[in-house]
């Protein structure tokens, strides 16, 4: 069966620092990659995803950049935080091939910037 | 530009309680539409997966029906139970472009009540 990691689960970093958040999936090969965030009292937000390694599309202009190192794991990072980047971030998954599959979530990693 | 709007934002009911959870989109060039569930603090637990080309699906005492021409949804919860209570959120592909790229509704939380 397929699972997807996340880690940390929690992080308070200062403004100005740098941020890495990891996702890995297990258990299949060559699956689309996400990044959501989910702002207090905000819907989500689709932020990154990633069809192959090192394809990368962007979906919102921000202070975070996305990469994809292997094919199950996918990173955002940023070189410097902003109070607005404060949210839960979400790693998601979906099987590729160009067909609309069902999308599957990890377990959040909630980032407070102070 | 896709906009999927859910309603009502809230809803507390006592325990045994049919319910129906509505979601609604602007644009009916989707690929499938995905029901969710959030528990507090927590990622999302896919729960529903409709194709466009389908009317309804079931799962347990879960049913989500689509009406694509119209541009809704709904999630009827048969005998609800105090472990129903979460966040309930609607997304919905699109049907054309790559990445399956979901648009998420705000969400309705949802309290079952002893």
């Amino acid at each position: 069966s397929q699972t997807i990691h996340q880690w940390p689960a929690t992080l308070v970093q200062p403004v100005g620092s740098p941020l890495s958040l990891e996702c890995t999936v297990e258990g299949t090969s060559n699956p689309n990659l996400y990044w959501y965030r989910q702002a207090a009292g905000r819907g989500l937000q689709l932020l990154f995803y990633s069809v192959g390694i090192g394809q990368i599309s962007s979906e919102v202009p921000q202070n975070l950049s996305a990469s994809r190192p292997q094919d199950r794991q996918f990173i955002l990072s940023s070189k410097k935080l902003l109070l607005s980047d404060s949210g839960f971030y979400l790693c998601a998954w979906t099987y590729g091939a160009g067909v609309a599959y069902e999308q599957y979530f990890g377990p959040g990693t909630r980032l407070t910037v102070t | 530009k896709q906009e999927v709007t859910q309603i009502p934002a809230a809803l507390s009911v006592p325990e045994g309680e049919n319910l129906v959870l509505n979601c609604s989109f602007t644009d009916s060039a989707i690929y499938n539409l995905q029901w969710f569930r959030q528990d507090p603090g927590k990622g999302l637990t896919s729960l529903l997966l409709i194709q466009s080309s389908q009317r309804e699906q079931t799962s347990g005492r879960l049913n989500a029906s689509l009406d694509k021409s119209s541009g809704r949804s709904t999630l009827y919860i048969a005998a609800s139970q105090p472990g129903d209570s979460a966040t309930y959120l609607c997304a919905v592909a699109p049907y054309t472009g790559g990445g399956n790229k979901l648009t998420f509704g705000t969400g309705t939380q949802l309290k079952v009540e002893l």
